[in-house]
């Protein structure tokens, strides 16, 4: 399979405690973003990365939200303190640059829920 | 401020009909739109899009129309099938002008298609 992969599929925290989310994208795509999902919303855009360049943010990533992308491959969405707001669906998605009118591949997403 | 609006929440059609969904939205500095298709645990995924330079989109069943004046875009599915019911979101993004191209997407649409 060669879509868009997310680890874990789900997670479940208590308060108060980090956890880490890691997403594997389409090889070729050099453009990877992070949304976030919460019941009766489309998802909402929090980070975006260009190879492993951090190039936008959202508003809605506090600093307790930290991303990565080392070596422009896999990328890994750490939230710290988790709180129960944070209890949403987690989904990555990857494209091509270079070409404007291109869609995004998403992966299944993580569940995480914060007790 | 919902940039991108899916005023309907659900729909319901017969199978063999037509199914219309539809989105508005308020920037106009969207220029490219897609629409989504999301299944209960799965991630959402790309059905069909249009570029503000066209007016119709056509794939096989599905049938994007794009009114820029109205700022109104419609789905069409033809014939629907029980297969296609999910949550549909439609999403816009800036294309160029140094915008990295992250997805506004709306609330969704459920469409039940019966038998």
């Amino acid at each position: 399979d060669t879509g868009v992969s997310q680890d874990p599929r789900h997670k479940i925290t208590k308060r108060g405690q980090n956890v880490t989310f890691r997403c594997d994208p389409i090889s070729e795509h050099n453009r990877l973003y992070w949304y976030r999902q919460t019941l009766g919303q489309g998802p909402e855009f929090l980070t975006y990365f260009q190879n492993e360049a951090q190039l936008e943010k959202s508003r809605l990533l506090s600093d307790r939200f930290s991303a990565e992308r080392p070596k422009g491959s896999f990328s890994t969405l750490e939230i710290q303190r988790t709180e129960q707001g944070d209890s949403a669906m987690y989904l990555c998605a990857s494209s091509l640059a270079g070409y404007s009118y291109n869609e995004q591949f998403f992966g299944p997403g993580t569940r995480l829920t914060v007790l | 401020d919902q940039q991108v609006k899916q005023n309907s929440p659900s729909l319901s059609v017969q199978e063999g009909r037509i199914s219309i969904l539809n989105c508005d939205y308020t920037n106009s500095m969207f220029d490219y739109f897609l629409w989504y298709k999301k299944y209960p645990a799965e991630g959402p995924t790309f059905l069909i899009s249009i570029s503000s330079i066209k007016d119709k989109n056509e794939d096989g069943r599905f049938t994007v129309f794009l009114n820029k004046s109205a700022k109104h875009l419609s789905l069409h599915i033809v014939p629907s099938q029980p297969g296609d019911s999910a949550v549909y979101f439609c999403a816009a993004r800036k294309v160029g002008g140094g915008s990295q191209g992250n997805l506004i997407f709306g609330k969704g649409t459920k469409l039940s298609v019966k038998p």
